[in-house]
């Protein structure tokens, strides 16, 4: 069965530092990647996703991701982070069957 | 409607009792999905619902837990005979068609078994 890691639980970094988040996965065939983002008392949104083309996309908010085949991961990434980032972020790949499967999220803490 | 919506959004209920947990997808969106979010936890796949397709089940973590979907639209969870564990938020998701699209989440409901 397909499974998402995401390597740090909690985060806290200061405004303006840079923001990494690792994701891995366990699929071998076609995925389909997202990071989505839940703030504080908001339902959970759509930051990115991946589905074909160029492996560097680009979301919301000035965040990107990596699609890394060969090393099953689709890393997040913020250059510059603002007090509004803090959140917990997820990362989810959409295997054949349309199974939705998350990783256990990072909950980050942007100090102002 | 436009978002996914889910009722109730809160339900506190005793232990033993049986609970049922709404969810109106997106109009138009064939794919449905159950997630529960527990304190610390990242959200457990439940069940996937796919137009008239059999459910993808192998996430119900047991069989007090079950779901359906009526007319491809409005799904129910139903808890039986809940317990504390259970307590959590429970996310409903939809999604539109085959293929790779993106799922839309609701609020949530968040259940609190006493």
């Amino acid at each position: 069965a397909q499974s998402v890691s995401q390597h740090n639980h909690h985060v806290i970094l200061s405004e303006a530092a840079s923001l990494e988040l690792g994701c891995n996965y366990s699929y071998g065939g076609t995925v389909n990647l997202f990071w989505y983002v839940q703030y504080p008392g908001q339902h959970l949104q759509l930051l990115l996703k991946y589905f074909s083309g160029d492996p560097l996309v680009k979301g919301i908010k000035g965040f990107e991701a990596e699609f890394i085949k060969s090393k099953f991961s689709f890393n997040l990434r913020k250059p510059s982070v603002q007090w509004s980032d803090t959140a917990e972020y997820f990362c989810a790949v959409l295997t054949a069957g349309n199974k939705l499967t998350f990783g256990g999220g990072t909950r980050v803490l942007v100090k102002p | 409607g436009a978002g996914v919506s889910q009722s109730p959004s809160n339900k506190v209920t005793e232990k033993g009792k049986d609970v049922e947990l709404r969810c109106d997808p997106i109009s138009g969106h064939t794919a449905l999905y159950w997630y529960r979010q527990s304190l610390g936890q990242g959200l457990e796949f439940l069940i996937y619902f796919q137009g008239n397709s059999a459910p993808d089940k192998s996430g119900l973590p047991s069989d007090r837990f079950s779901a359906e979907r009526t007319g491809g639209s409005v799904s129910t969870l139903t808890i039986q005979r809940t317990q504390q564990e259970d307590s959590a938020v429970y996310l409903c998701a939809s999604s539109s068609g085959r293929g790779p699209r993106e799922a839309f989440f609701g609020q949530g409901t968040r259940l609190t078994v006493v």
